[in-house]
């Protein structure tokens, strides 16, 4: 069964910072991996969408890379600011209609 | 353009009491709909998944149900609500093949 990991579950940066959020998955016979940010309280907005074939997808300050052999993908936020702050979940698609979450990285970004 | 609505967006309700949430897709035609549940401080567990008008399959034992009556519309109830139902729930849609998920905006159930 496809296992999916994000790290750091959480992380604080100051405003102004470039980062990077790690998402990793066990089994690469993957269909794509989206991206979501999740406010308190809210429910998930998808910030990028990367199909199995693509390296990378690119959104404003925002770039998503896929490699898919070494079952990784990470987000790229640059320039951070206090609106950035966020859970970001990472969901990889397999199979027929199964998607598979990891738990979240809980992004603080201080003023 | 496609969208999707849940309701209502909280919800308190007493232990023993009924469930029904609700959650349509405007603007596409058989989507695959879904039921996720978010614990506090916990990940996302999917509950159901639809993929056409009667068809629904339950990825884990609980004490929920799921219904889809039409094409586009996605119900979860419960006849009798246990306090560790108390959670977020989400309904999200997508297609077959090589799409995404579109989550709703979630309700927030607490039972008390």
């Amino acid at each position: 069964k496809q296992e999916v990991t994000q790290i750091p579950a959480a992380l604080s940066v100051p405003e102004g910072e470039n980062l990077v959020l790690n998402c990793s998955f066990t089994d690469s016979a993957i269909y794509n991996l989206q991206w979501f940010r999740q406010d308190p309280g809210k429910g998930l907005t998808s910030l990028l969408l990367i199909q199995s074939s693509q390296r990378e997808q690119t959104s404003g300050r925002l770039n998503a890379s896929l490699d898919k052999s070494s079952g990784r993908s990470t987000l790229y936020i640059a320039a951070s600011q206090p609106g950035d702050s966020a859970t970001y979940l990472c969901a990889v698609r397999a199979g027929g209609n199964q998607f598979y979450f990891g738990t979240g990285t809980s992004l603080t970004v201080i003023p | 353009s496609q969208t999707i609505h849940q309701w209502p967006a909280t919800l308190v309700q007493p232990v023993g009491s009924p469930l029904s949430l609700e959650c349509t897709v405007e603007g596409t035609s058989n989507p695959n709909l879904y039921w996720y549940r978010q614990a506090a401080g916990r990940g996302l567990q999917l509950l159901f998944y639809s993929v056409g008008i009667g068809q629904i399959s339950s990825e884990v034992p609980q004490n929920l149900s799921a219904s889809r009556p039409q094409d586009r519309q996605f119900i979860l109830s419960s006849k009798k609500l246990l306090l560790s139902d108390s959670g977020f729930y989400l309904c999200a849609w997508s297609v077959q093949g090589f799409y995404g998920y579109t989550f709703g905006s979630g309700t927030r159930l607490t039972v008390v």
